[in-house]
Order: C-alpha cells, then sequence, then structure tokens
C-alpha cells in the first residue's frame, strides 16, 4: 500500500533556530516527491519538487533532501522565522512522467514558531 | 502570478442543506482535482477530471457528493444533503497534465462548517 508518514507530528521551536522535518514513503513507481507548506486555513503552496535522480533542492532558506534508496526525504529549514509557522506536507507522485498518477499525502507536521 | 480560484472562503450551512463550492483553475491547466482536508488530516482526493471527464472518483460519496465541469473549465463541488461530517476545507487543484510529473497549484480553500 502507498504510504507516507511524517514525523515528528508537530514541532515547537524558538525564533532562529534550525529545525528539521522527516518524510518516508512507501510509493511505487515512484515519480516525484513534494513539500508543501501550508499556512492555517489556507491551501498548501509547494516549497520545493524532487524527482528521482535529485537529492538536493533549495528554495530560501527551505532545503530538501532525498534518498531514494532508503525512501526517506527531509525538509531542512534554517534560522526560523515567526511566518515559517505551518504545516508541512510531504506529497508523494506515484506514477510515470505523463501519465495520471496519484499523489500520497502525508498528514503533515505542524511548526510552531516562538519569539 | 496565477492562481486557482476558489469560492466562497467560508461556509456554514444547517444539517440536511445544499451546498455548493466553485472553483477556476490555473487557465490552460487541463486538469483538476477536488480535495477534502479534515483538520491535522492531509488533503484526501475526491475526484479529479481531465478536461471535462472525471477520470477517479472512487472516494466520492455519490450519494450526496457531486461534481462537474461542463465546459472543461471551472468546477462546481455539491454537497446534498450536508452533514456534521462534512465539515471540512474543500481544496481545488489544477496541474498542466497528468499527475506524474507536472506541478500542482492549489486553491486557498473553501472552509465548510456544517451546524
Amino acid at each position: 500500500k502507498n504510504q507516507v508518514e511524517q514525523s515528528p507530528q508537530s514541532l515547537i521551536i524558538l525564533e532562529g533556530k534550525n529545525c528539521t522535518l522527516q518524510c518516508n514513503y512507501t510509493v511505487s513507481p515512484f515519480s516525484n516527491l513534494r513539500w508543501y507548506k501550508q499556512d492555517t486555513g489556507r491551501g498548501p503552496v509547494s516549497l520545493t519538487i524532487m524527482t528521482f535522480s535529485e537529492n538536493t533542492k533549495s528554495n530560501g532558506r527551505y532545503t530538501a533532501t532525498l534518498d531514494a534508496d532508503t525512501k526517506q526525504s527531509s525538509l531542512h529549514i534554517t534560522a526560523s522565522q515567526l511566518s515559517d509557522s505551518a504545516s508541512y506536507i510531504c506529497v508523494v507522485s506515484a506514477g510515470y512522467g505523463g501519465s495520471q498518477g496519484n499523489l500520497i499525502f502525508g498528514k503533515g507536521t505542524k511548526l510552531s514558531v516562538k519569539p | 502570478e496565477a492562481e486557482v480560484a476558489q469560492s466562497p472562503r467560508y461556509k456554514i450551512t444547517e444539517k440536511s442543506q445544499a451546498v455548493a463550492f466553485w472553483c477556476d483553475p490555473i487557465s490552460g491547466h487541463a486538469t483538476l482535482y477536488w480535495y477534502r482536508q479534515i483538520l491535522g488530516q492531509g488533503p484526501e482526493l475526491l475526484v479529479q477530471f481531465q478536461d471535462e471527464s472525471v477520470v477517479d472518483d472512487s472516494q466520492l460519496p455519490k450519494d450526496r457528493f457531486s461534481a462537474e465541469r461542463l465546459k472543461g473549465v471551472d468546477s462546481t463541488l455539491k454537497i446534498q444533503p450536508a452533514e456534521l461530517g462534512d465539515s471540512a476545507m474543500y481544496l481545488c487543484a489544477s496541474s498542466p497534465g497528468g499527475s506524474g510529473f507536472y506541478g500542482y497549484t492549489f486553491g486557498s480553500g473553501t472552509r465548510l462548517t456544517v451546524v
């Protein structure tokens, strides 16, 4: 069964600190992996998208890594800001490029950044 | 930057009433998705359209939910009659083509509260 599991479920950090969120998946065939940021009451916004051959991708203070062998991904947030408080959702796409594959969503990690 | 438009942003309805949500995808996006997101959970796919055709509605509770995309552009999701358990965020997303590789863009969602 295709699954995406995220940890921790929730996380509280102080402003300015770094943190790392984890995503483990069992999805086949693997197409790509995305990290989304979802502010409370808003739709998810894409941070990064990574394909099988990509190990690292950065978007400002966000850096995502992908280990396709162990089927793990992480999202590292550097120098956190209060505006980083949100849910971070890992989404894995199953299927081949161009085909109508499925999106498998993790339940998200709720990050709270405190002053 | 192109956006997926959804309306209304918030909707409160009484149990057993009918309710409808509207979505206008990014221009030119052939694929449109409706998701339901219960608080604290990841989004769950309700229905996927390719142009005006439904390609996946296996998770749509068809006894009360219906969705249409008559001209292959905007879409409407309807619930009749609404039940208390339908309270959730309803997200619309669109992509240029098949879901395997292309980016998804989500709308801001409609927050439904059934009382």
